[in-house]
């Protein structure tokens, strides 16, 4: 079975752009969760997606948006990109909300 | 808000010997999960323990939840330069929230 997959794995941006990045979770999971992982900060939750519906947010700006879609398949977009928003982003999947993750391998980003 | 502490932060070690790594929190945990993560790679799960005072093994890795269900560690017998990585442990603190990370505990296991 194919694992969680995550497009772009690198990308570079610079202030002020947006960017989209790509998850596609394991066959069969609903549920998809993004996360934020910086070095200080360790990981921080985004979003969760069940069946196409935002079920929970985690503490960041509007900024910070998502989606989900009837494949399962899901999108975030970070807009207007600030320097602190450099990290790597990683995306999991899980057959229901919260249950044991399946991480994919996340996206670098970096902003300049 | 909820917090997990995890300790040591760092921790280097010849190969052969022994480790604990720790996660604590204020607060009880629902269920918790043990994650090792490696350079470029997104975390992989290890373990979930969910009762008080379960003890659970994989291979060399021992890991306990506490009795009480806000601390659990982890114990690595014999290490070997493959254990290298960052250990980190997410507990859910009720049903249907996100999981909290704690920001790990990065290993070095030197041959």
């Amino acid at each position: 079975k194919a694992g969680v997959t995550q497009t772009p794995r690198y990308l570079i941006k610079t202030r002020g752009q947006q960017v989209t990045l790509s998850c596609s979770p394991i066959s069969g999971h609903r549920s998809v969760s993004w996360y934020q992982q910086t070095p200080g900060q360790g990981l921080q939750f985004l979003f969760e997606y069940f069946s196409e519906t935002q079920r929970n947010k985690g503490n960041f700006p509007g900024r910070f948006s998502g989606r989900q879609f009837s494949n399962s398949r899901s999108e975030m977009n970070v807009s207007t990109l600030e320097l602190g928003d450099s990290a790597l982003y990683l995306c999991a999947s899980s057959w229901e909300i919260y249950n044991e993750q399946f991480f994919g391998p996340g996206t670098r980003l970096t902003v300049l | 808000t909820q917090l997990l502490e995890q300790s040591p932060q760092f921790l280097s070690i010849q190969e052969g010997e022994n480790l604990t790594v720790y996660c604590n929190s204020s607060s009880v945990f629902s269920s918790l999960q043990w994650y090792r993560q490696e350079p470029g790679e997104g975390p992989v799960l290890l373990v979930t323990v969910v009762t008080g005072g379960e003890v659970k093994k994989l291979k060399r890795l021992t890991f306990q939840f506490g009795d009480a269900r806000k601390d659990s560690s982890l114990h690595i017998t014999a290490a070997q330069p493959g254990d290298t990585g960052l250990y980190l442990c997410a507990g859910v603190f009720r049903g249907n929230t996100p999981l909290v990370f704690g920001k790990g505990t990065r290993l070095s296991v030197i041959a």
